[in-house]
């Protein structure tokens, strides 16, 4: 079975500064996806930012960018002039690329405060 | 559209009462699922439709029992609750075909059983 790991509970970052959160996997397919989501305390789950297995570029939205290491099966996200709106609950995760409706498997999360 | 609805959004029911929680998409996906969150955890998955028909069941205790009429529609009833199952359910929608699609999830209903 797979599994997402997020080692930091929570983490702060000062109002335009750079923060990276750490997300780590575990899987013996090869082909798959990796998503970042944001949940704010109004609860909605927003997609962020997601990776295919198989593109070697690491993909980019805006602010938010990731560092895929595949071999490393690490997947971190770097948000860059965080804003006071970016703080949330940031949960990674990991879908398989079998057929269209497989499982999200979510890592714990990471809550992150932005400071003024 | 590229919205999940949920409706309601807070609902509190006693352990013998029945309702139903509501999740409506006009996206085309045809992909729907319900997942539970307690609170500071991640969202845990309890069932998948897949072109309206049950893929998966996360082994999930029968007073819960989750329908889709159409392709739009997807309902969770609920009947004999029990305080435990207090949480915020999530319904999401995606592509039911092989892509980097993500997921799309509506806001959730939060669920008080007293």
């Amino acid at each position: 079975a797979q599994t997402v790991t997020q080692s930091q509970p929570e983490m702060s970052v000062q109002e335009a500064e750079t923060v990276t959160l750490s997300c780590t996997y575990d899987t013996s397919e090869s082909d798959y996806y990796l998503f970042w989501y944001k949940q704010p305390p109004s609860r909605q789950m927003i997609l962020v930012i997601r990776q295919e297995a198989y593109k070697q570029q690491n993909a980019t939205e805006n602010r938010f960018s990731v560092n895929f290491q595949k071999a490393a099966k690490s997947f971190s996200l770097k948000i860059s002039d965080s804003q006071l709106g970016d703080a949330a609950m940031y949960f990674c995760a990991y879908r398989s690329a079998w057929s269209g409706s497989e499982k999200l498997v979510f890592g714990k999360g990471t809550k992150l405060t932005v400071n003024p | 559209d590229t919205e999940v609805t949920q409706t309601p959004k807070h609902l509190v029911m006693g352990m013998t009462n029945k309702k139903s929680l509501k999740c409506e998409q006009h996206m085309g996906h045809r992909a729907m699922y319900w997942y539970k969150q307690k609170a500071k955890k991640p969202p845990e998955l309890m069932f998948v439709y897949s072109y309206e028909k049950l893929s998966i069941n996360e082994s999930v205790p029968s007073r819960f029992s989750p329908e889709c009429p159409n392709s739009s529609l997807l309902n969770l009833h609920l009947h004999a609750l029990q305080p435990e199952d207090s949480a915020l359910y999530l319904c999401a929608s995606s592509q039911a075909v092989r892509g980097d699609y993500g997921y799309t999830f509506g806001s959730g209903t939060r669920l008080t059983v007293v």
